[in-house]
């Protein structure tokens, strides 16, 4: 069973960098059948995509926020990495990372989120 | 960028009710391409249709998806206590994936 596993800070101040991991268990993150996102909800509001990464480390980001992003992947360790920079306390959400079946083509997988506040 | 716009907001109904989603697209979709999560409280998304009109694993019969172009529908035939959630639909194109704002379903 393929488990995806968020970690990191809960706590970002305005103007820093926030960084989390996504720990894929169950399956190995350098099958070329999946792309690996992040996709955050802020409380109370709907999805927003943030960016997406294949295991040849391709990426592909949303417009929006792709100035400030940065995806990577470690396939030594079964992971991959969000950076996103300059945060503001709009980027307070629960961030997800899941795994894009080319398949299915959805996300068949997500992990539990991981609450992002950003506040000084 | 492709917008998805959802129908209605929320949709209050009784258990044993049927359920009728509308995810309407700023330019077309490939079918192949749309999907349907559910959404309960704090918990993460779960995939319940892809390819417009499939369902994931161990999704029950009575969800169905359908549509095409830029209208899609997702309906639940019946109600179940457990379905009150928030349904999310999804496009993916020109690398690039969003989502609609969400309907809720609650109970009436």
């Amino acid at each position: 069973q393929v488990q995806l596993q968020e970690s990191g800070p809960g706590l970002v101040k305005p103007s820093q960098t926030l960084s989390l991991t996504c720990t894929v268990s169950g399956g190995s993150i350098s099958s070329g059948s999946y792309y690996w996102s992040w996709i955050r909800q802020p409380a109370g509001k709907g999805l927003e995509w943030i960016g997406r990464i294949y295991t040849s480390g391709s990426t592909n980001y949303n417009p929006s926020l792709k100035s400030r992003v940065t995806i990577s992947v470690d396939t030594s360790k079964n992971q991959f990495s969000l950076k996103l920079s300059s945060v503001t306390a709009a980027d307070t959400a629960v961030y997800y990372c899941a795994r894009w079946a080319r398949g299915s083509k959805a996300f068949d997988y997500w992990g539990q989120g991981t609450l992002v506040t950003v506040s000084s | 960028e492709i917008v998805l716009t959802q129908s209605p907001g929320t949709l209050s109904l009784s258990p044993g009710e049927r359920a009728t989603l509308s995810c309407r697209a700023s330019q077309s979709v490939s079918s192949s391409y749309l999907a349907w999560y559910q959404q309960k409280p704090g918990q993460a998304p779960r995939l319940l249709i892809y390819g417009a009109s499939s369902r994931a694993t161990g999704i029950p019969d009575r969800f169905s998806g359908s549509g095409s172009g830029t209208d899609f529908t997702l309906t639940i035939s019946r109600l179940e206590p457990e379905d009150f959630a928030v349904y999310y639909c999804q496009q993916y194109g020109s690398s690039s994936w969003t989502f609609g704002q969400g309907t809720k379903v609650e109970i009436k």
